[in-house]
């Protein structure tokens, strides 16, 4: 089946530490998206890519890097310059803006 | 820019009884479609119903119908017959129709409780 795999599920940073969270899709879609999810705050865009090789910077980029070297992957690293990556992240993709976004499961990330 | 409002943090219904949850949106365009996605206790995220702006019907799936006002810029969700599996956080969902692939703007949710 087709779809979009968020690895770990869970994942622990300590201070100072570079994390990256991936995220693959086998759906052939050209679009991916990562957001953030905190209570109350609904889903933040952090970045997109439309094409391999090219993203732009979504609401809360600060902090945050990506890349997009494959069509099927764009993982996310969370930097030591964001101070409060404790959140659920959630990757995406699509193909068609007529057609509804797929997301992953989403990975849990804490600061330990 | 386009932004979407859920003026709702949270709302309970009874087992089979009927509920609606509201959602307004923002944007100078007359182009776009509109999602309601429900995301229960296991945080996936599930596309519920959806709507294109030029179509003047209601989208309906189910038990699950929406009152799309275009004038007004409101899309609230009605859910008949709840149920409780239909216990999660519910999201509304704006994107333009305009160019490409572009990301989905997103409320900042409703939380929505059945009562047994």
């Amino acid at each position: 089946d087709g779809g979009i795999t968020q690895s770990p599920k869970y994942l622990f940073r300590k201070e100072g530490q570079n994390v990256t969270l991936s995220c693959e899709q086998n759906l052939n879609h050209d679009a991916m998206y990562w957001y953030r999810q905190d209570p109350g705050q609904g889903l933040r865009l952090i970045y997109y890519s439309q094409i391999v090789n090219d993203f732009q910077k979504g609401d809360i980029a600060e902090g945050y890097s990506v890349s997009r070297e494959k069509k099927e992957s764009f993982p996310l690293t969370v930097t030591s310059a964001q101070k409060n990556p404790t959140a659920f992240y959630l990757c995406a993709s699509i193909q068609g803006a007529n057609q509804p976004q797929h997301f992953g499961d989403g990975t849990r990330l804490s600061i330990l | 820019a386009q932004t979407v409002t859920q003026s709702q943090p949270e709302m309970s219904v009874q087992e089979a009884e009927t509920v609606t949850l509201s959602c307004t949106y923002d944007t100078s365009e007359s182009d776009y479609y509109l999602f309601w996605y429900k995301q229960p206790p296991s945080r996936q995220m599930i596309l519920v119903i959806r709507q294109e702006a030029y179509k003047q019907q209601n989208a309906t799936e189910n038990r699950f119908s929406v009152n799309f006002q275009k004038a007004a810029k409101s899309f609230s969700l009605k859910i008949s017959d709840s149920q409780l599996g239909d216990a999660a956080m519910y999201f509304c969902a704006y994107r333009t129709m305009n160019s490409g692939n572009t990301p989905l703007v997103f409320g900042k949710g409703t939380r929505l409780s059945v009562i047994a």
